[in-house]
């Protein structure tokens, strides 16, 4: 998985609470994506980064969800208020610029929301 | 709104036999496309692509075919063995600079028996 770094791999949140999902890619990537994988389906985008700046974020619920990526530190993907639904595996990515769309993954982080 | 489909939730096959994963999509401006093997508790891992100039790319073991006439693009591991016993994903782009958003199949449980 070229050395993406996901924590927690594992949260558990109390409905009504925050979660918040860090990733540290690649290095010398400058380009991060987060996906989101819910039980029995596939990857969804979610949103696009590149170092502070948002690119595309089309994938994203429109409220409560949130992503950042700093000049220093890692992306970090914040929901706040979860909700059952919001129970998956969120996956992070990155890639180098320029170069063909081949990302690499991260481990994943699973949330489970009671 | 599906636009890539892998229609076949499971295939099983026998150690040594060819696997053959399928796949299709149906917005005709995808013009990148990769497969992804992911294991349980894992994040998604890079197997192979293909751009839309081609109709075939190998790489050892595994080939992808492109019909882009039917939309179609599949997936063949020969010989197949235990160890290729995953959820293989296929994925589509337009673009194949890094940033274009990857679009993902629901995957297809590969199981090989020894």
């Amino acid at each position: 998985n070229a050395g993406v770094m996901q924590n927690p791999r594992h949260l558990v949140r109390r409905r009504g609470q925050e979660a918040r999902l860090r990733c540290s890619p690649v290095k010398g990537h400058s380009h991060v994506y987060w996906y989101r994988q819910l039980p029995e389906e596939g990857l969804k985008f979610m949103v696009y980064l590149q170092k502070e700046n948002i690119i595309d974020e089309s994938g994203m619920p429109k409220e409560r969800f949130s992503a950042e990526f700093p000049k220093e530190g890692p992306s970090i993907l914040r929901i706040q208020q979860v909700v059952r639904g919001d129970s998956a595996a969120y996956f992070c990515a990155s890639s180098p610029a320029g170069r063909r769309n081949t990302i690499y993954f991260g481990e994943g982080s699973w949330l489970t929301v009671v | 709104d599906q636009q890539v489909k892998q229609n076949s939730p499971s295939l099983s096959v026998q150690e040594g036999r060819i696997s053959i994963l399928n796949c299709d999509y149906t917005n005709s401006m995808f013009d990148y496309f990769l497969w992804y093997k992911k294991y349980p508790a894992e994040g998604p891992t890079f197997l192979i692509s293909i751009s839309s100039i081609k109709d075939k790319n190998e790489d050892g073991r595994f080939t992808v075919f492109l019909n882009k006439s039917a939309k179609h693009l599949s997936l063949h591991i020969v010989p197949s063995q235990p160890g290729d016993s995953a959820v293989y994903f296929c994925a589509a782009s337009v673009g194949e600079t890094s940033g274009s958003r990857l679009t993902f199949g629901e995957g297809t449980q590969l199981t090989v028996n020894p």
